[in-house]
Order: structure tokens, then sequence, then C-alpha cells
């Protein structure tokens, strides 16, 4: 079954705080990831894809096939990083996955 | 460029009745998504077109969801007869076609109340 599981609804951390947003997969074949985020009053848009391994706003997220695995770090959280993060998965040629979403609160 | 646009922005209707969203793909953008996000359930994928053709309506709920693309520019997803568990907030995407890692753009999602 393709499955994406964020297994956390809401997470809470105090800023400065190291940050992991879990996000974890099901798929038969090669996966492809992302990472999406919805600020407040903003549309959804890409925050970064497990392909270019890349850094974006402070956040990493690197592939772990092993523990089928994606998830979502930083080191130390800002205020202006609360926000909802969704983690999809490419099943098919243009077939996206979404997980349920994680909404992310960083404190003062 | 503007991006997705949807409209309408909000909808609040009564149950039973019609409701039609809308969709403006950002221009040159070959495929087309139809998503819906609820609290239980996330952002789910209902329909993708490719070129105004739909290629994967297995995510669409039941008989009572369809949708359509005239032409590259206008897509609309209708609800007839809509029911109180259609309330959640649909969102359209477009993205190009090219290779791996590429990008969906997002609208801004329309709300929909049934009441």
């Amino acid at each position: 079954a393709q499955r994406v599981t964020q297994p956390e609804k809401l997470l809470s951390v105090f800023k400065g705080a190291p940050v992991e947003l879990k996000c974890n997969y099901s798929y038969s074949g090669s996966p492809e990831l992302f990472w999406y985020v919805q600020y407040s009053r903003q549309r959804l848009q890409l925050l970064l894809r497990h392909i270019s391994r890349e850094s974006i706003k402070g956040f990493t997220a690197d592939l772990n096939k092993g523990e089928t695995s994606f998830h979502l770090k930083k080191p130390f959280a800002q205020e202006e990083d609360s926000a909802m993060y969704y983690c999809a998965l490419r099943a098919g040629t243009y077939k996206y996955i979404f997980g349920t979403g994680t909404r992310l609160k960083v404190l003062a | 460029d503007a991006g997705v646009i949807q409209s309408p922005r909000h909808e609040v209707t009564e149950m039973g009745q019609e409701v039609t969203l809308r969709c403006k793909p950002i221009s040159g953008h070959d495929y087309l998504f139809w998503y819906r996000q609820t609290m239980m359930r996330g952002l789910e994928l209902l329909i993708y077109f490719n070129n105004n053709v739909p290629i994967d309506d297995s995510g669409m709920p039941e008989d009572r969801f369809s949708a359509k693309m005239p032409n590259a520019s206008f897509s609309t997803l209708k609800i007839q007869p809509s029911e109180p568990r259609d309330s959640a907030v649909y969102f359209c995407a477009s993205s190009l076609t090219s290779g791996a890692g590429e990008t969906q753009y997002f609208g801004p999602g329309t709300r929909l109340l049934v009441l």
C-alpha cells in the first residue's frame, strides 16, 4: 500500500530548541519525497525535496530507505517556522500522496 | 503571473444543493490537480488532469463528485448533491511536465461549508 504517515498532529517547541517533524512512508518503488509548508493565510508551497539534498530556511530532511523515513529537522526553531507541514510521496508519474500534516507551534 | 486562481474563496450552501468550484492553473502548466483538505484525513488527491484529460480519478469519493477541464486554462469540480460531510477546503494545484521532483503550485483554496 502507498501511504505517508505523520504521527504528530501538533508539535510545540520553544524558540531555539531543535525541531524534528516525523514522516514515514510505504511504497514499493523508488520513492520521491517532499515537504510542503503552509504558513498562516498563505498558500501551500514546496519547502524541500529529497533529490535536491538542500537546506531551506535551515530545514533539512534525509531519506532513510532502511527506516522508510523522511523526517524534517531544524537545529534551532524560530517563531516564523510556525506553520502546517505536509510530507508528500510521489507515487507514479504524477500522483502525490500527502500525509495528514503536522502543525508546528514555536513558542516564544 | 498571479499563480493558481480559485473561486469562490468561500462557499456556504445547504445540503442537497449543487456546488461548483473553479480553478485557473498557471499558464503553460500541463498538469492540474484537485485536492481536499480535512482535519481528519489531511490532504487527499481527488483527481488530476494532463493536457486537459483526466488521468486518475481514483480519489474522487463518490459519484456525487465530478471534475472537468474543458480547456488548458480552466477546470471545475462539481458536487451534486452536496452533503455536510463534504465540508472541507478544496485546493487546486498545477505543475509542468518535467523530470523527477517537479513542484506543484497550489491555489489559495476554496473553503466549503455544507449546512
